[in-house]
């Protein structure tokens, strides 16, 4: 149980282009989802949280206009890379709350954004 | 703030058992978590230990957590190839939504 689907899984994209990654929660409610980047051989960069019905909550220095952010119902958040540029490449995260045993989270399987 | 500190690399050979190790801030945390990430996939969640215990095993992967010192360790017994991977261990951010703070993550590299 408690799965975050994400998708897509590896997308490349030209410059000036908008790409959307969906994570949905497939067996429970996510309420709240957490968006992460991840740079090449480093941690997880908390970009963003979204509340189901409400304003994402964004991190210092992570733009909300390009970093677009909708979370409409209890089992889809999405988030949307608007004008694309290489520097945008990366890899991206989703996690839920999903009570697994000591407060756990799930994590969807990540998304390779290439921009050309 | 908190900070999650791991070394950034470790190697060993199959069979053999691995240690990775982890030093956190934040006294307060309930659970701490150890999270696995194989090349280009999301994270999955090993195990966690829950703040009032000192140990904790299950199968290969024990835990073990020292509150004075704040340290936190993964043991991989019998360590195999399919044990290469990035390891994070994280804690909750205090104060936040339930959100987690991740170390660097220990990338292992099991030789044959």
């Amino acid at each position: 149980g408690a799965v975050v689907s994400q998708h897509p899984s590896r997308v490349i994209c030209k410059s000036g282009t908008s790409v959307k990654i969906e994570c949905r929660s497939l067996d429970f409610q996510a309420t709240t989802m957490f968006w992460y980047r991840q740079f090449p051989k480093q941690s997880l960069m908390l970009m963003a949280t979204s509340n189901e019905g409400s304003k994402a909550t964004y991190e210092q220095g992570v733009e909300k206009d390009k970093f677009l952010i909708n979370h409409a119902s209890l089992t889809l958040s999405t988030l949307t890379v608007t004008s694309a540029h290489p520097e945008d490449s990366s890899f991206y995260i989703c996690s839920a709350p999903s009570d697994r045993g000591g407060n756990g989270y799930t994590f969807g399987s990540g998304t390779r954004l290439t921009v050309v | 703030g908190e900070d999650v500190e791991q070394s950034l690399f470790l190697s060993v050979r199959e069979g053999d058992s691995s240690v990775i190790n982890c030093t956190y801030t934040d006294s307060s945390s309930t659970y701490l978590y150890w999270y696995k990430q194989e090349p280009g996939a999301g994270l999955q969640l090993l195990t966690y230990i829950f703040s009032n215990m000192d140990m904790k095993q299950d199968q290969r992967l024990t835990v073990l957590l020292n509150k004075k010192d704040k340290h936190l360790s993964l043991r991989i017994a019998d360590t195999q190839t399919g044990d290469s991977a990035i390891y994070f261990c994280a804690e909750p951010l205090e104060g936040s939504a339930r959100q987690l703070t991740f170390g660097s993550g220990t990338q292992l590299t099991v030789l044959p």
